[in-house]
């Protein structure tokens, strides 16, 4: 259980196009899901917080704008590059995190999407 | 500010060594603490946890003690393996937000 999926799990684009990335929970409904991205050989940065029905909270220095999250539904949120550039390249990671009662800190986190722009 | 400090790596080891990887964090309140492991070219997997204190979470031969004295979450296994190679990241949930705070990771090469 609480399997997450990412598509695609790789994208090679050119500068200037957008790129939407998907990240779905298979076997459970997540009312919140976070987008992250990863450099080389360092750790996660959050980028944003996405709950369904509502607008995304971006971490400070995030172009909303520029990543545009959608949560459409609660299996379901999209996390769009806009007028990607070669420095957007990077792995970006979602996770969801189980509805429940009472507090639960524990995200299950997709696969992964690398992108390249060109 | 809430923060995760687990040592650098690469850590390289000879298969069946012990391994310690040590973490500590700066919180407030009781969080949840979390080990997960990226696999080269994997996502990252949750590989233990720990809700509150003096709890061990276990997994795969790997553990970890919930020391709130310490504030410390050390990653332990008594005899690893060349599979065992992959970044492991120590992290914790803020109860304020439900965010996970993470570490810079720990890059561990097991040799045969």
């Amino acid at each position: 259980g609480a399997v997450v999926s990412q598509h695609p799990s790789w994208v090679i684009c050119k500068s200037g196009t957008s790129v939407k990335i998907e990240c779905r929970s298979l076997d459970f409904q997540a009312t919140t899901m976070f987008w992250y991205r990863q450099f080389p050989k360092q750790s996660l940065m959050l980028m944003a917080t996405s709950n369904e029905g509502s607008k995304a909270t971006y971490e400070q220095g995030v172009e909303k704008d520029k990543f545009l999250i959608n949560h459409a539904s609660l299996t379901l949120s999209t996390l769009t590059v806009t007028s990607a550039h070669p420095e957007d390249s990077s792995f970006y990671i979602c996770s969801a995190r189980v509805l429940s009662e009472g507090p639960n800190n524990e995200q299950f986190f997709g696969p992964g999407t690398r992108l390249t722009v060109l | 500010g809430d923060s995760v400090t687990q040592m650098e790596g690469p850590v390289t080891l000879s298969e069946e060594a012990f391994l310690t990887i040590n973490c500590t964090y700066t919180a407030t309140g009781y969080p949840s603490l979390f080990w997960y492991v990226q696999y080269p070219g994997e996502g990252l997997q949750l590989l233990l946890k720990a809700t509150k204190a003096d709890d061990k979470g276990s997994n795969k031969g790997f553990e970890a003690t919930y020391r709130k004295e310490t504030t410390s979450f050390h990653l332990e296994k008594g005899s690893v393996q060349v599979s065992d190679s992959a970044v492991y990241f120590c992290a914790f949930g803020r109860n304020r937000d439900d965010k996970i705070i993470f570490g810079k990771g720990t890059r561990l090469h097991i040799l045969p």
